[in-house]
């Protein structure tokens, strides 16, 4: 089956205490991205990938890394969380860019830092 | 003023109504997307327009670029069409609308 896995989906965690969240994608796409979604703020991106070892910021990078040395991974890291990183986050895959069939969502890691 | 305007924040309807949800956008863009999100929380892709007008079973997307507008129908609506749809646009890097949260009673 043709998806997105996010890994875990749910973390709870202490300020400070290096985080990883992983993203999987078993179409070959090329492109992939982190967004979080806020209450009252919506969906924003973090980071995005257009190919393996090319990554850019998204509008909030603050206090998040992510790398891509394989097509399939694109793990999000914080290196030491605070609470304000409470948030949904989403991870996504296309076909160039979203500009053929749309993005492929995973399911979403609920984390909460206290 | 956000980049992405979604209208109605909030629409409640009867089932079988025909339901329109708009989307405004102030930059120029590549490419629009209609996104639902189920009450369960996962996010699935429904439209990607860069002209004129997709369908998609009970679905339609029209957007006009000239008026920077879009937008989402969906006829003869059914308690499971509720969700929240979201307006994105941009191709590699997105702005999101801030939602339309749309129930339908049966």
């Amino acid at each position: 089956e043709a998806q997105v896995t996010q890994n875990p989906r749910y973390l709870i965690t202490v300020t400070g205490k290096k985080l990883t969240v992983t993203c999987s994608q078993n179409m070959n796409h090329e492109y992939m991205s982190w967004y979080r979604q806020d209450p009252g703020l919506g969906l924003r991106q973090i980071y995005y990938s257009m190919n393996v070892e090319v990554t850019d910021k998204g509008d909030v990078p603050e206090g998040y890394k992510v790398s891509r040395k394989e097509k399939r991974n694109f793990p999000l890291i914080l290196e030491s969380p605070s609470p304000n990183q409470t948030s949904l986050y989403f991870c996504a895959s296309s076909w160039r860019q979203g500009l053929e069939n749309g993005y492929t969502f995973g399911s979403g890691t609920r984390l909460t830092v206290v | 003023k956000n980049e992405v305007e979604q209208s109605p924040q909030n629409l409640t309807a009867q089932e079988g109504e025909f339901i329109t949800i708009n989307c405004s956008y102030s930059v120029g863009i590549s490419a629009l997307h209609w996104l639902q999100q189920h009450p369960g929380g996962g996010i699935v892709s429904l439209f990607m327009l860069s002209s004129g007008k997709k369908k998609h079973g009970r679905l339609i997307a029209t957007i006009n670029i000239q008026e920077k507008h879009s937008s989402l129908h969906i006829t003869a609506s059914h308690p499971r069409d509720s969700a929240v749809y979201i307006c994105a646009v941009g191709a590699q890097k997105l702005v999101f609308g801030q939602g339309t949260r749309l129930t339908i009673n049966p």
